[in-house]
């Protein structure tokens, strides 16, 4: 979904499904990619990182796909729990920058 | 290590007022970064150091907004008149020099500032 206002995108699903959430970044000099996972009350935690020489990386229960063709992001996150539910951001690095850009965020909502 | 401090959690004041938020980073980190979250405008980065030195300031909204590093240890981003519209979550994050080109930033709990 887009970002409309206020509102951001949410994705509901129920425990034990998998969850694909999905980001579009904008600058093909970007070289490294990050997700992030906020939840409510609490700053931003790392998951899974990137960068642009791959195309997918896996983690604990995670992966994130990379398609540098059609910059797109996407973190997916096998069997999941209650406890994930929270607001996932992506970020980007662009080469020969300290800094990070945020993408909006998706909020995950895990019903039991 | 006890991640990145800060303080307060909260705060609020009143127009007009002088505002102080401090930050610890993590110890060994080279980078500190001062962000602000809101719904409308997601999470804004506005200042950032590298080795107590800022390096740009491009994203402080005004000049009301000023941010220090007197040493690697202690942060300051203080908002002297506060207005309304500056009420929002203040995050400060950490991050070290990585060779291994890894960018991770580790984010403090957040003050969340509402002024009247």
């Amino acid at each position: 979904g887009e970002s409309v206002g206020l509102h951001l995108p949410t994705l509901s699903v129920q425990e034990g499904d998998n969850s694909i959430i999905n980001c579009a970044y904008s600058n093909s000099a970007s070289d490294y990619f990050i997700w992030y996972k906020q939840e409510s009350g609490k700053g931003p935690q790392f998951i899974i990182d990137i960068r642009s020489n791959m195309d997918k990386r896996q983690g604990q229960r995670v992966t994130v796909l990379l398609n540098k063709t059609v910059k797109h992001l996407s973190l997916q996150i096998a069997a999941t729990q209650p406890g994930d539910s929270a607001v996932y951001f992506c970020a980007e690095r662009k080469r020969g920058y300290s800094t990070l850009t945020f993408g909006k965020g998706t909020m995950l909502l895990v019903s039991p | 290590d006890a991640g990145v401090i800060q303080s307060p959690r909260h705060e609020v004041t009143e127009m007009g007022q002088e505002v102080t938020l401090r930050c610890k980073p993590i110890s060994g980190h080279d980078y500190l970064f001062w962000y602000r979250q809101t719904m409308m405008r997601g999470l804004e980065l506005l200042i950032y150091f590298n080795n107590n030195v800022p390096i740009d300031d491009s994203g402080m909204p005004e000049d009301r907004f000023s941010a220090k590093m007197p040493n690697a240890s202690f942060s300051t981003l203080k908002i002297q008149p506060s207005e309304p519209r500056d009420s929002a979550v203040y995050f400060c994050a950490s991050s070290p020099l990585d060779r291994r080109a890894t960018y991770e930033q580790y984010f403090g709990p957040g003050t969340r500032l509402t002024v009247t």
